[in-house]
């Protein structure tokens, strides 16, 4: 399976700043995912990152607030923007690799807005 | 869109047990069906996993079974050790079409030793 390095582990911002988030694949991947955890709970879909179009956002997420970039077939981030303290969470990208199963995860970033 | 619900929401069992966690999924296209396992502070790992055209998969103490008809598949955890405590994740996918996973509650288990 793919390994993903997701960075920075852990963050502490101030309330209005933004936060980018970036991973990196040691395979090309088509489709990249981004998703949140808040505290103790499951993980929610925020966007599917296709390189060379748009990231398409699920619903209650949006571009302003979470831009995303897809330069190529390893890479993507994620930018919190504007930050308030409930944006403080578990941000993580996954990808398939393989193509058929077996989604993997980052390391995930921890994001705490003060 | 998909809709994934899992119970229980938490799960404690004395070590030795069998621990089971049922999962319902409500798009019939949905054809891939992970189960994640997360420890405290780390990323969520696939532990199994089951496709569509099949009933049953096991691996070793762990075993998953999916009824399409009833659009309900569940994880089965034998002989329970204190090393399986963790919160469980069942997702769902549908691998032709949006390739999105989407995910369950969440079980929290605990195992009693």
């Amino acid at each position: 399976s793919a390994v993903i390095s997701q960075k920075p582990s852990r963050d502490i911002c101030q309330r209005g700043t933004s936060l980018t988030i970036q991973c990196q694949v040691d395979s090309q991947v088509t489709m990249m995912f981004w998703y949140r955890q808040q505290p103790g709970q499951s993980l929610t879909l925020i966007a599917t990152a296709n390189q060379g179009s748009e990231a398409t956002y699920e619903s209650g997420f949006v571009i302003d607030k979470f831009p995303i970039s897809r330069p190529n077939l390893t890479f993507s981030t994620l930018t919190v923007s504007n930050m308030s303290p409930e944006d403080s969470s578990i941000y993580l990208c996954s990808v398939d690799a393989t193509g058929s199963s077996g989604y993997t995860f980052g390391s995930g970033t921890r994001l705490t807005v003060v | 869109g998909e809709n994934v619900e899992q119970h229980p929401s938490t799960l404690s069992v004395q070590e030795g047990d069998s621990a089971v966690i049922k999962c319902t999924y409500s798009d019939s296209a949905s054809n891939y069906f992970p189960w994640y396992k997360q420890e405290l502070g780390k990323r969520p790992q696939l532990i199994i996993d089951i496709r569509s055209n099949v009933g049953e998969k096991k691996d070793q103490r762990i075993a998953v079974t999916l009824n399409k008809t009833a659009k309900h598949f569940s994880l089965h955890i034998t002989e329970t050790q204190p090393e399986d405590s963790a919160v469980y994740f069942c997702a769902a996918i549908r691998m032709d079409s949006s390739y999105k996973l989407i995910f369950g509650s969440g079980t929290r288990l605990l195992v009693r030793p």
